[in-house]
C-alpha cells in the first residue's frame, strides 16, 4: 500500500500570508495527486486534482505543484474562510489520504 | 446539480451489520467510480473503497481495514452505491462518506454531506 506522509500536521498563519503544505508518497504516483479542504459539520470539498489543476469555481489563491517526489498544496493571500484542513490523496493505486494538516488563520 | 445523499446509518452494537446506501442525482451514475470515505471522531480522513464503474470492469478495491468485512455494490439502474458491513467494531465508528470519482483519476469531485455510524454496545 502507498503510504502519504503529510507535513506539517499543523499551522498558524495569518490573513494575507502565504502557506505551503506537503505530501511524500512512500512510492511513485505519477501525476494521481489531489487536494481537498476539509471543515467541520461539512463535506470534504476537492480543490485541486492530478497534481496541479484546478477544481472548477475554486479560488486561484490555491495552486498544486510538485518538485521530485514532493507535491505541495500553496495557498496564497490568506483569507478568514481558509481555516480547515487540508488533506493529500494519492489515487494511483487505490487511495490514500495523508495524515491531514489543521490550518489555523490568525 | 450533482448530488449524493447516504442513508442507513446509526446506532448498531458490535458484531451486527449495517448497510449504507448513497443515492445519487444529476449525472449518469453509471459513467462514474463510487467512493466510501469515513472520518472517526478526531481523525482524519480515511479511504474505506471503491466501486469501479461498468466500462472499468465494475470491481471494489478496499482499505486492509475493512477488507473482508465490507463490501461495496451498485445498482446503476436506480443510481445507488451500497456500502455492507459486517462484523462491525467499536472502531467502524465514524461519518461515512459516499463521493463520486472521475473514472480514469479517481478524484472525488462531489461528496455527500455524510451518515454517521455509531458501534456500540
Amino acid at each position: 500500500d502507498i503510504q502519504m506522509t503529510q507535513s506539517p500536521s499543523s499551522l498558524s498563519a495569518s490573513v494575507g500570508d502565504t502557506v505551503t503544505i506537503t505530501c511524500r508518497p512512500s512510492q511513485s504516483i505519477s501525476s494521481y495527486l489531489n487536494w481537498y479542504q476539509h471543515k467541520p459539520g461539512k463535506a470534504p470539498k476537492l480543490l485541486i486534482y492530478a497534481t496541479s489543476t484546478l477544481q472548477s469555481g475554486v479560488p486561484l489563491r490555491f495552486s498544486g505543484s510538485r518538485s521530485g517526489t514532493d507535491f505541495t498544496l500553496t495557498i496564497s493571500s490568506l483569507l478568514p474562510e481558509d481555516s480547515a484542513t487540508y488533506y493529500c490523496q494519492q489515487s494511483y493505486s487505490a487511495i490514500t489520504f495523508g495524515q491531514g494538516t489543521r490550518l489555523e488563520i490568525k | 446539480e450533482v448530488q449524493l445523499v447516504e442513508s442507513g446509518g446509526g446506532l448498531e452494537q458490535p458484531g451486527r451489520s449495517l448497510r449504507l446506501s448513497c443515492t445519487a442525482s444529476g449525472f449518469t451514475f453509471g459513467d462514474y467510480a463510487m467512493s466510501w470515505v469515513r472520518q472517526a471522531p478526531g481523525k482524519g480522513l480515511e479511504w474505506v473503497g471503491f466501486i469501479r464503474s461498468k466500462t472499468y470492469g465494475g470491481t471494489p478495491e478496499y482499505a486492509a481495514s475493512v477488507k473482508g468485512r465490507f463490501t461495496i455494490s451498485r445498482d446503476d439502474s436506480k443510481s445507488i452505491a451500497y456500502l455492507q458491513m459486517i462484523s462491525l467494531k467499536t472502531e467502524d465508528t465514524a461519518v461515512y462518506y459516499c463521493t463520486r470519482n472521475e473514472p480514469q483519476w479517481y478524484y472525488g469531485d462531489y461528496w455527500g454531506q455524510g451518515t454517521l455510524v455509531t458501534v456500540s454496545s
